[in-house]
């Protein structure tokens, strides 16, 4: 049993640059969520999702686009990439919105 | 929407000692959780607890929903006990899981 799973582990990007972070979980869960999190900050919420072809905004969604057309997989999609988005990205998921959440080992990602 | 307030925002212990760690929030709420994250970046549950208390070994917790706070209790705290620790909270009829800003604890041998 896998649970949720991030690729890749570590990512440079160019200004301008178009890229997808992967998340897959292989736990049936219908809730799915992207959070970011910058140097000594907490999470914050991206998009989330409660289940297939069902998305939604979070706390600072700008810049990034995601889809969800299948239970398993929600990946994030940076359009332009910025020097802003240099984070480390971390995907959650579980069994419905409001229980235990289990997240992945997160995405570093650098803009240069 | 929803505020998650921790404290205290630091912590240094000398390994054995015990602490609490506090967690207020400013509505009411369906899901709360406390998780670890070490110093590799792994986020790691402690506990679904949107009330009641519990316990794993070492850990316990306890929330009071109608008082909209939630407390984690560290005992014989250890070394590998250090990292930073979250709550977070989706308040009632919502989707959003928000989190606090963290406590950072460091356990001193």
């Amino acid at each position: 049993n896998a649970g949720v799973t991030q690729t890749p582990k570590f990512q440079v990007l160019k200004t301008g640059q178009s890229m997808t972070l992967q998340c897959a979980q292989d736990m049936n869960h219908e809730y799915m969520s992207w959070y970011r999190q910058d140097p000594g900050m907490g999470l914050r919420l991206i998009h989330y999702s409660v289940g297939a072809g069902i998305t939604d905004q979070g706390e600072v969604p700008n810049g990034y686009n995601v889809s969800r057309s299948t239970t398993e997989d929600f990946p994030l999609r940076l359009l332009s990439a910025a020097p802003s988005q240099t984070s480390v990205y971390f995907c959650a998921s579980s069994y419905q919105e409001n229980t235990e959440a289990f997240f992945g080992q997160g995405t570093r990602l650098t803009v240069v | 929407g929803i505020q998650v307030e921790q404290s205290p925002p630091d912590l240094i212990l000398q390994e054995g000692a015990n602490s609490t760690l506090r967690c207020n929030f400013s509505d009411s709420v369906n899901n709360l959780q406390w998780f670890h994250q070490n110093p590799w970046g792994q986020l790691i549950n402690l506990f679904y607890i949107p009330s009641g208390t519990k316990q794993n070994g070492r850990l316990s917790a306890t929330t009071v929903a109608t008082e909209r706070y939630s407390l984690l209790y560290i005992s014989s705290s250890q070394t590998t006990d250090s990292g930073v620790y979250f709550c977070a909270v989706a308040s009632s009829g919502g989707f959003k899981t928000i989190f606090g800003a963290g406590t950072r604890l460091f356990v001193k041998a």
